[in-house]
């Protein structure tokens, strides 16, 4: 079955100290990858993809992500947090082929707390 | 800013009422989402139009009936609803519904209380 695990419910960090929201997926095609980030209000904003390529992405407000196609993840790091990235993460995997009409199947998401 | 305008921002309805949640977009896209975030739970896809077709439909109960006039306007018509269907809805557009490499845009939502 195809499917996004994001293991880490909630995560506290300093401010200033490195992150990493992991993503894992179970996926039959060649997969497409996003992670989203939503600050509490609002929407779904896209922080980076990864569709073929060099497998460390850059993307938005400094994150990047690495995908590992032999532990199926593309885990999601920053190295030193700010106070107004708290907000929740969002991994999503989609057919890279096919046309499905964007059918991405998203994680339950990360809420991630800076502290201080 | 988002291209992606949604209103009501919040709506309280009883199971008894109709309503109607609108989306618009400015960004040129040709297709159109929406979707139903609740607590604890990964976005559940719901509707998909693409050049004002609808392309998919995921099961929703018949309570739930989308309208896509243009492919900048997607509206969800509420009637007779249930408590359970208090989520965030979102809507969110693309550039083409067929590619994957045309990332989702997405509305603030409107978040909707059945009582």
């Amino acid at each position: 079955a195809q499917s996004v695990t994001q293991p880490d419910i909630h995560i506290t960090v300093s401010e200033g100290a490195s992150l990493e929201l992991r993503c894992n997926y179970s996926y039959g095609a060649t997969p497409y990858l996003f992670w989203y980030v939503q600050s509490p209000g609002q929407g779904l904003q896209l922080l980076l993809k990864y569709f073929s390529g060099d497998t460390l992405v850059q993307g938005i407000k400094g994150f990047e992500a690495e995908f590992k196609r032999s532990q199926s993840s593309f885990n999601l790091r920053k190295p030193s947090v700010h106070w107004s990235d708290a907000a929740e993460y969002f991994c999503a995997v989609g057919p890279l082929y096919g046309g499905a009409t964007n059918k991405l199947i998203f994680g339950t998401g990360t809420l991630l707390a800076v502290q201080p | 800013e988002t291209g992606v305008t949604q209103t009501p921002r919040h709506l309280v309805m009883g199971m008894t009422n109709k309503k109607s949640l609108k989306c618009e977009q400015h960004l040129g896209h040709n297709a159109m989402y929406w979707y139903k975030q609740s607590a604890k739970k990964p976005l559940e896809l719901m509707f998909v139009y693409n050049f004002k077709e609808q392309t998919e439909n995921n099961s929703v109960p018949s309570r739930f009936s989308p309208e896509c006039p243009n492919s900048s306007h997607l509206f969800l018509h509420l009637h007779t609803l249930q408590p359970e269907d208090s989520a965030l809805y979102l809507c969110a557009s693309s550039q083409d519904g067929d590619r994957n490499n045309s990332p989702l845009h997405f509305g603030n939502g409107t978040r909707l209380t059945v009582t």
